[in-house]
């Protein structure tokens, strides 16, 4: 199936540093969503985005819809301890079936 | 409190010995899906299913069975597990509108088959 090119797949930085990732396909998406995975739990729905150029915000992140439709975009800004873990962009094709492909995922390490 | 619930969260068997995995939503979502996630793979769809008795194969199916018999509940079978399917598995549900791809997912089932 279908996979996306999420970079990097992971990321040391400081407290009070922005963050930012992304997510690229070779063919074109409908709609991007962005998750977040903690430890021993499941994905969580941060942001999601359903059409080309779009820009949303969700407190300190913010994430885009490319205008090609092929990429996606997340910002993190001013990180803080609480934003650690892997984070992963989603894309759906309205093929009728519901079906997200997944990134690979960005893990996310703060550094004290 | 909406949510997708899985049991159980750890599950140590053998090879070939059959298992099911639950999986039941509170949100009355039509679309329910199997993911197993490993690393550096992200998260792949096993099957899905978009009603009651309406299943699909999605990327990776084999080994695994599903039913839907009733909206709710959508459970994994695994008739006889190989080491290949150690994996940690989730669940997930949303809403069948075009207006709304958005999936809610479950705590996760750490499974190891030796």
């Amino acid at each position: 199936g279908q996979q996306l090119n999420q970079s990097p797949q992971s990321m040391f930085i400081q407290e009070g540093e922005d963050v930012s990732m992304n997510c690229t396909s070779s063919s074109i998406f409908n709609t991007w969503l962005w998750y977040k995975q903690e430890p021993g739990e499941g994905p969580v729905l941060l942001i999601a985005l359903y059409k080309a150029g779009e820009l949303t915000s969700n407190g300190r992140l913010t994430a885009q819809f490319g205008i090609t439709r092929k990429d996606s975009f997340l910002n993190i800004s001013a990180s803080i301890p609480s934003d650690v873990g892997i984070y992963f962009c989603a894309g759906h094709v309205n093929f009728g079936n519901e079906k997200l492909t997944f990134g690979t995922g960005t893990r996310l390490t703060i550094i004290p | 409190e909406a949510q997708v619930t899985q049991n159980p969260r750890y599950l140590i068997t053998v090879t070939g010995k059959k298992l099911t995995v639950t999986c039941s939503q509170n949100m009355n979502h039509e679309y329910m899906s199997w993911y197993r996630q490993d690393p550096g793979l992200g998260l792949r769809q096993i099957y899905y299913s978009m009603n009651v008795e309406v299943t699909d194969k999605g990327d990776v199916p084999e080994g695994y069975k599903v039913s839907r018999k009733e909206k709710r509940n959508f459970p994994l079978i695994l008739e006889s597990p190989s080491p290949n399917q150690t994996s940690l598995y989730f669940c997930a549900s949303s809403y069948q509108r075009a207006s709304s791809y958005e999936q809610y997912f479950g705590p996760g089932t750490r499974l190891t088959v030796t």
